[in-house]
């Protein structure tokens, strides 16, 4: 079965600091993941996609790592902002033929950031 | 970016009445448009798949006679929570898929769906 652990589950973190999310996952093959920030009330937003051969991506503060082999990525946020706080969500798509692709999601890591 | 719109962004209801929401591809032409449900502290749980012009394809243990999905054009698929009950409160999501962005499926900004 397909899945994709997220840790921590929570985290608070004083602004200025950095911080790095992890994922696990299970999809096998896959054809990318992704890790998107999701504010409260609001619709998921991508922050960075990595294909099997990529291990690492940025995107402004945001630097997502990749490591196909244990099936690992992580996040990391430098020097964090106060809009920052939100759920931080990692996605697989797994590789299949057809143009429906289902995503699995991770349960996302709750990010707090405080003054 | 492709954008993704839904409408509304929130609703209240009575407990029997239907709703419909609807999500809009602004910029691109959505071939595919997926629509989730996601609990407080839950991820998106898949509810259904649409393709433009076809009916769609329901996850196992969602009731397509209960969310009504139409899929009429490349920019807008309508879902139709019929009959809602207090249960069926929940965000809900879609994402559309298409033409130039290929694989890549953009989230619209939710729904929220409150029945009493």
């Amino acid at each position: 079965k397909n899945q994709v652990e997220q840790s921590p589950q929570s985290l608070i973190i004083l602004e200025g600091k950095n911080c790095t999310l992890q994922c696990n996952y299970t999809v096998s093959p896959f054809s990318n993941l992704r890790w998107y920030k999701q504010d409260t009330g609001r619709g998921p937003v991508s922050l960075t996609i990595m294909t099997f051969s990529e291990n690492t991506k940025s995107n402004g503060r945001y630097t997502a790592t990749l490591d196909a082999d244990t099936k690992q990525s992580s996040l990391h946020i430098t020097a964090s902002q106060l809009s920052d706080s939100a759920s931080y969500i990692c996605v697989v798509t797994p590789r299949g033929g057809g143009s429906n692709y289902k995503l699995t999601f991770g349960k996302g890591t709750l990010l707090t950031v405080n003054p | 970016g492709a954008v993704v719109s839904q409408h509304p962004s929130w609703v209240i209801c009575k407990s029997g009445t239907s709703v419909k929401i609807e999500c809009r591809s602004l910029d691109f032409q959505a071939t595919t448009m997926f629509w989730y449900r996601q609990f407080p502290k839950q991820s998106l749980m898949l509810m259904a798949t649409s393709n433009e012009g076809s009916k769609a394809t329901y996850e196992q243990g969602v009731e397509k006679d209960k969310f009504l999905i139409n899929h009429a054009s490349l920019t807008l698929s309508t879902l139709t929570v019929t009959s809602a009950h207090p249960e069926d409160s929940s965000f809900y999501i879609c994402s559309a898929q298409g033409q130039p962005s290929g694989e890549t499926q953009y989230f619209g900004p939710g729904t929220r769906l409150l029945v009493l």
